[in-house]
């Protein structure tokens, strides 16, 4: 199992550019999500998927959108980049609940660094 | 608020016990993760507890204590290499998680 992986590892974009992040895992999860991280803010919550076909928002959901059309891939989207889309972007997945309680763990792809002049 | 409190930086020696605590809000508590982030590199997966009481995996335990909102992660025989952050993160009713801002943990020789 290569488990969650990202692509590209590294971009850089100018202001106004537009691009995707895919995010796939082999481990049929059902939950995705996408995470921004930077200096100072830790992990923050952008959009996440609770299967094939649906979508929400998280914490900070302006100027990205995603997709989950198969529930193995997760695309992120920034129409229209800015410089404060700069950062690291990952992406996790967790299974659907087999803990007699509690939640699932969660597991990152590599991510994803990505600069907007 | 839903805020996580940990420390921001930590430094201890190689060979030694350190323990690095986090303070979560208790309401729609739903269990407590550790993860450990190496510079450059995605957060791994270190524990997992959601009732009361101290979770040991080799090196590495966990406590919890629900009533008072605590945990701790206890790394024990420190290496060079357990030099990295840190992150405490909270599940609430729902299959999203808080983060904290992570510990960064250096381990001088």
């Amino acid at each position: 199992n290569a488990g969650v992986t990202q692509t590209p590892k590294f971009r850089v974009l100018k202001t106004g550019q537009s691009m995707t992040l895919l995010c796939a895992q082999d481990m049929n999860h059902e939950y995705m999500y996408w995470y921004r991280q930077d200096p100072g803010m830790g992990l923050r919550l952008i959009h996440y998927s609770v299967g094939e076909g649906t979508t929400a928002k998280g914490e900070v959901p302006d100027g990205y959108n995603v997709s989950r059309l198969k529930k193995q891939n997760f695309l992120l989207g920034l129409e229209s980049a800015a410089p404060s889309q700069t950062s690291v972007y990952f992406c996790a997945s967790s299974p659907r609940k087999v803990r007699l309680s509690g939640q699932e763990t969660q597991y990152f792809g590599p991510g994803t660094r990505l600069l907007v002049l | 608020g839903q805020n996580i409190d940990q420390p921001t930086e930590m430094t201890a020696t190689e060979g030694a016990i350190v323990q690095i605590n986090c303070t979560y809000q208790t309401s729609g508590f739903n269990g407590l993760f550790w993860y450990q982030q190496h510079a450059g590199e995605a957060p791994t997966f270190l524990s997992y507890n959601v009732l009361d009481g101290l979770e040991e995996k080799g090196r590495f335990s966990s406590f919890l204590s629900r009533s008072k909102g605590y945990s701790y992660l206890l790394l024990k025989e420190l290496q060079m290499k357990d030099s990295a952050s840190y992150l405490c993160a909270r599940a609430g009713n729902n299959r999203k998680l808080i983060w904290g801002l992570g510990t960064s943990l250096a381990v001088n020789p």
